[in-house]
């Protein structure tokens, strides 16, 4: 069973740096894209990273570009995004998401229950 | 980027009755080449995470219930939920995976 585990958020100011984790298990990590996706609350869903299985290729949303960075370590089956000079609109639940397959830019099919970042004063 | 607007952004349907959803895409997401249309529908219920429902505009993903379809091609696609039951309460999205970046619908609203 495919598990997505997210980890790492929680207030910081604005301003502030944050990195997130993403513990993968179930499938084997390093042949699939991955993705995190963020959710504001009550709003609807904002896709903010891809990052290829090998991790060499990443792409970004423009409301994020220059402050986003992700990596993967797939000897630890694991994501990362590291999110620096963080405004208030970067608040949201973050989710990790595996793509069907290699795709960068694909179908999600799987979910992690996500964790929130909260950036405020 | 292409923009994906969906309607309406809420519908009340009786249970057992059929629900509808509409997605526009700002450009065309059919890839020639395979002649696949690069189009997802995703179901959140209230709490949970998104849970992928119907890829390739039509194929419903593993464990999904036969009463929920996609179709449509292009520009223009449609969810439909043949007969509506209460687990079936939630917001869905449609998204596009034909280019950089990765966009979503605004979400459509389902209730009882």
């Amino acid at each position: 069973e495919v598990q997505l585990l997210e980890s790492g958020g929680g207030l910081v100011q604005p301003g502030g740096s944050l990195r997130l984790s993403c513990a993968a298990s179930g499938f084997i990590f390093r042949n699939y894209a991955t993705s995190w996706v963020r959710q504001a609350p009550g709003k609807g869903l904002e896709w903010v990273s891809g990052i290829s299985g090998s991790g060499g290729t990443t792409y970004f949303a423009d409301s994020v570009k220059g402050r986003f960075t992700s990596s993967r370590d797939n000897s630890k089956n694991t994501l990362y995004l590291q999110m620096n000079s963080l405004r208030a609109e970067d608040t949201a639940v973050y989710y990790c998401a595996k793509s069907q397959d290699t795709a960068i830019v694909g179908i999600l099919d799987s979910w992690g229950q996500g964790t929130l970042v909260t950036v405020s004063s | 980027d292409i923009v994906m607007t969906q309607s309406p952004d809420s519908l009340a349907v009786s249970l057992g009755e059929r629900a509808t959803i509409n997605c526009k895409s700002s450009q065309s997401v059919l890839y020639s080449s395979n002649n696949k249309n690069y189009l997802a529908w995703y179901q959140q219920t209230p709490g949970q995470p998104p849970k992928l429902l119907i890829y390739w505009a039509s194929t419903r993903e593993s464990g999904v219930p036969d009463r929920f379809s996609g179709s449509g091609s292009g520009t223009d696609f449609t969810l439909t939920i043949s007969s509506l039951q209460a687990e079936d309460v939630a917001v869905y999205y449609c998204q596009q995976s034909y280019s950089n970046p990765l966009t979503f619908g605004g979400g459509t609203k389902v209730e009882i």
